[in-house]
């Protein structure tokens, strides 16, 4: 089946950074990636939608100038959490669409102290 | 009421016991998946389905479309079957998905 990667899988940063996080399709091509965060013991909320070459369509309530997307090339979005606060504390995991179905990479967690 | 509802929300099973989680949405769906999360995170996706019934090993996964609902059983279950099983439903048109809370499965030895 088709395989997505999220680089890194485990982060720790200091309150007020910004932190990078990748999600690519490994062999195949995504025109669309989706970003998800998942809180304890909660089920994936959709925070937004990353479309190749287009701006990224974000979920009510998800500011788009703190959680920057950038959908560069067909296998490749990143996903960037600026300035950072403990609050963003989370799971993010990304997906990205092949012939219809979703393919869910293996999760980002984020510690922000 | 969510619109897609999962039952039971939790499972404690004893190995080799026969499985079952049902799913039941109120929207429009093209198609449902059931995802399983391992406490490490990572998500798989276990089946997409849009009527009749999958099976893949001791997995099958059963859609009726009438009746909005959808099962998964897991025969002769196992430890490593514990896990988070999510169903979702993707609307006619979009990739979006609908997701329901989960069901946390756990069995014992």
């Amino acid at each position: 089946g088709a395989v997505v990667s999220q680089h890194p899988s485990r982060v720790i940063c200091k309150s007020g950074t910004s932190v990078k996080i990748e999600c690519r399709s490994l062999d195949f091509q995504a025109t669309t990636m989706f970003w998800y965060r998942q809180f304890p013991k909660q089920s994936l909320m959709l925070m937004a939608t990353s479309n190749e070459g287009s701006k990224a369509t974000y979920e009510q309530g998800v500011e788009k100038d703190k959680f920057l997307i950038n959908h560069a090339s067909l296998t490749l979005s990143t996903l960037t959490v600026t300035s950072a606060h403990p609050e963003d504390s989370s799971f993010y995991i990304c997906s990205a669409v092949a012939q219809e179905t979703q393919y869910f990479g293996p999760g980002t967690r984020l510690l922000v102290l | 009421k969510n619109e897609v509802e999962q039952s039971p929300q939790n499972l404690t099973a004893q190995e080799g016991e026969f499985i079952t989680i049902n799913c039941s949405y109120s929207v429009g769906i093209s198609a449902l998946h059931w995802l399983q999360q391992h406490p490490g995170g990572g998500i798989v996706s276990l089946f997409m389905l849009s009527s009749g019934k999958k099976k893949h090993g001791r997995l099958i996964a059963t859609i009726n479309i009438q009746e909005k609902h959808s099962s998964l059983h897991i025969t002769a279950s196992h430890p490593r079957d514990s896990a988070v099983y999510i169903c979702a439903g993707r609307p006619p048109s979009g990739s979006r998905l609908t997701f329901g809370e989960g069901t946390q499965l756990t069995v014992n030895p």
